[in-house]
């Protein structure tokens, strides 16, 4: 079983970078068995994937945030990370980190990562001026 | 793909049944249908309720049940409990490797 938990900074002033971490516990961020995803809600609004990175590098963003976002690992600590650039007050959300199994260890078989079945507790960061 | 449709509230009394739509759905090249739910109680984390339109993951009630029916995907939940009071959203992933939410759905339990 995996746990997720989100770290990194609750406010930033507008144009400045958003960086988050998600430290994994259960498992290793090398392993081939998950996708690592970010995803946020704005307050009163519905959930937005953010992104989704494999431990290959493929990595992939919403077309709506492509050009802001990146996402890295960090295998000595055990955990993947966010950066949005440019921010605004439109940024201001809940971010969650999850994961997504890829791998059936009993059946031996890779999946599509069609769901997201681990999630951190989310964080809060707000843009204000 | 579009943000999914979904409808703002549903309500319904304990013991009763409630569908909760979700539309826009375009299916995957290969022809699969990757359609999943979440639970989301206020303060807490997103909750995988069903992955695949209609499979459960363990532990999760057999109350929760789900189709597909052409581009509308469906949630029902049977026997409403008041700790069935959540936001719900659907979720679709792409044959683009991307995903896409529903605007979410507000369940009370009147």
């Amino acid at each position: 079983q995996l746990q997720l938990q989100e770290s990194g900074p609750g406010l930033l002033r507008p144009s400045e970078t958003l960086s988050l971490n998600c430290t994994v516990a259960g498992d290793s961020i090398s392993s081939r068995s998950y996708y690592w995803a970010w995803i946020r809600q704005p307050p009163e609004m519905g959930l937005e994937w953010i992104g989704s990175r494999y431990y290959s590098g493929s990595t992939y963003f919403s077309p709506s945030l492509k050009s802001r976002v990146t996402m890295s690992v960090d295998p000595s600590k055990n955990r993947f990370s966010l950066r949005l650039d440019s921010v605004t007050a439109a940024d201001t959300a809940v971010y969650f980190c999850a994961a997504t199994t890829v791998y059936d260890s009993i059946r031996g078989t890779y999946y599509l990562p069609r769901y997201f079945d681990y999630w951190g507790p989310g964080i809060l960061v707000t843009v204000s001026s | 793909q579009s943000a999914l449709t979904q409808p703002a509230s549903v309500s319904g009394s304990p013991g009763q049944s409630i569908t909760i739509s979700c539309t826009g759905i375009t299916t995957v090249d290969d022809g699969y249908n990757y359609v999943s739910w979440y639970q989301k109680h206020p303060g807490k984390a997103p909750k995988l309720i069903v992955y695949d339109v209609d499979n459960r993951p363990s532990g999760v009630s057999g109350r929760f049940s789900a189709s597909r029916s052409g581009n509308t995907a469906s949630l029902t939940i049977s026997g409403l409990q008041t700790e069935d009071e959540a936001e719900y959203y659907c979720n679709s992933f792409t044959n683009s490797y991307t995903y896409v939410f529903g605007g979410g759905t507000s369940v009370s339990v009147l």
